[in-house]
């Protein structure tokens, strides 16, 4: 099975910072790689696809990059809301695998 | 609007059984691949098992095969879970997840999620 590791595990930063999310996988996932945002008591929301592709109404302050074993989430410049748990996830194998997951704090 | 809308959750003893449903309206049901995806409370997101567009087609996590079992009903637009042999760390909130596309592996909708309670 594919690993997902996350780093950091907490991440506490302030409004208007640009903040980097790291997820490295155990073995080559291609872009196979979505991230997703959660808050408390919510279900997670679908943010990137493909490694770097943004999903439609969210906002462009979140970018991904990576390919291959190693991703990265961005968010430019944070805002209020941005404040939630991210969680990478690989489709790659047909056993789908997530992150830790972040949480991101205001600082 | 898409919706999908989990039921079904509540309290069992270990060695029990549940069976979760998963609603769904605002799409295609049929045309997609679903999912149901875990939170144990306080921890992270769990991959539970996928279903394919006809549902011939199963994938499970190895912590649930053989005691956990996906189907689909395309005629009544819904999605189940049946669990068996449940286990104390079987606890968790169980969300339905809809796939991106026909089979994508990743999940644009989710619901709103049903708590599992395994205990004595």
């Amino acid at each position: 099975d594919i690993q997902m590791t996350q780093s950091p595990s907490t991440l506490s930063a302030s409004v208007g910072d640009r903040v980097t999310i790291t997820c490295r996988a155990s073995q080559s996932i291609n872009n196979w790689l979505a991230w997703y945002q959660q808050k408390p008591g919510k279900a997670p929301k679908l943010l990137i696809h493909e490694a770097s592709s943004l999903k439609s109404g969210v906002p462009s302050r979140f970018s991904g990059s990576g390919s291959g074993s190693e991703f990265t989430l961005t968010i430019s410049s944070l805002q209020p809301d941005d404040f939630a748990t991210y969680y990478c996830q690989q489709y790659h194998s047909y056993s789908l695998s997530f992150g830790q997951g972040t949480k991101l704090e205001i600082k | 609007q898409v919706q999908v809308v989990e039921s079904g959750g509540g309290g069992v003893q270990p060695g029990g059984s549940l069976r979760l449903s998963c609603a769904a309206s605002g799409f295609i049901f049929s045309s997609y691949a679903m999912h149901w995806v875990r939170q144990a409370p306080g921890k992270g997101l769990e991959w539970v098992a996928t279903i394919r567009i006809d549902g011939t087609n199963k994938y499970y996590a190895d912590f649930v095969k053989g005691r956990f079992t996906i189907s689909r009903d395309n005629s009544k637009n819904t999605l189940y879970l049946q669990m068996n042999s449940l286990r104390a760390e079987d606890t968790a909130v169980y969300y339905c997840a809809k796939d991106h596309n026909i089979w994508t592996n990743y999940f644009d909708y989710w619901g709103q999620g049903t708590l599992v309670t395994v205990s004595s």
